[in-house]
């Protein structure tokens, strides 16, 4: 079973505007991890922000934000005040204690910031 | 600190050839991992240690070899390229203690 799903393959937004990835994961895990990667097209995978599972707020740095519903088991990214430096790829990931903190990840959408 | 290194960046195997990747991380870091990524898609897990002398698989083990005799250094091993491993193959590595797991630049290998 697809443990992260990212169900928007591509998104564009116009510059300075905000956008939210999806992502939805299923773990039966209590204690695991969700993490947002920023992939551009030099292919680096650049580590974005972070949310535990018994965080009680939703993480932020900088102009990302995770918006966490534990309940609805997603983890979307949002991005405000989007940068033409935002295009690239966005990849959801998850890990759980039980299984070597190994990451899980989503197929990935990509944002193109249009001027 | 370099974090996490990768060598080669690029290679061009011919189907049938074999060659190690080489992956050494200077973090002190207990777990490694060797990802692939196909065009298009998400990482996928290859092999996986959780210290020196220990590797188990991961998603899409066929066609790999890890060993694991060092804390720093985690090699993936390629017997008999075929063009289906072509791909970039990302090494990474996590402490116990932290959350984030650390990225190599990636290498770019190509079967022909």
């Amino acid at each position: 079973a697809q443990k992260i799903t990212q169900t928007q393959p591509g998104m564009f937004v116009q510059e300075k505007e905000a956008v939210t990835l999806d992502c939805t994961y299923d773990t039966s895990d209590p204690s695991y991890g969700l993490f947002w990667y920023k992939q551009p097209s030099s292919g680096e995978m650049i580590f974005l922000i972070y949310q535990g599972s018994y965080d009680q707020q939703n993480a932020t740095e900088g102009r990302y934000s995770l918006n966490f519903q534990k309940a609805r088991k997603s983890a979307n990214l949002v991005i405000s005040a989007s940068q033409l430096g935002d295009s690239a790829m966005y990849f959801c990931a998850m890990r759980e204690r039980s299984n070597d903190y190994k990451l899980s990840f989503g197929a990935g959408t990509t944002v193109t910031v249009r001027a | 600190n370099a974090g996490v290194t990768q060598t080669p960046k690029f290679r061009i195997l011919k189907i049938g050839q074999s060659m190690t990747l080489q992956c050494a991380q200077d973090m002190n870091h207990n777990y490694m991992y060797w990802y692939r990524q196909d065009p298009g898609m998400g990482l996928k897990l290859i092999y996986y240690s959780v210290g020196a002398g220990i590797t188990d698989k991961g998603e899409v083990p066929n066609g790999y070899n890890v060993s694991r005799s060092t804390t720093e250094d985690f090699p993936l091993r390629l017997e008999l390229a075929a063009p289906s491993q072509t791909s970039v193959y990302f090494c990474a590595s996590t402490g116990s203690d932290s959350y984030e797991q650390y990225f190599g630049p990636g290498t770019r290998l190509t079967v022909t």
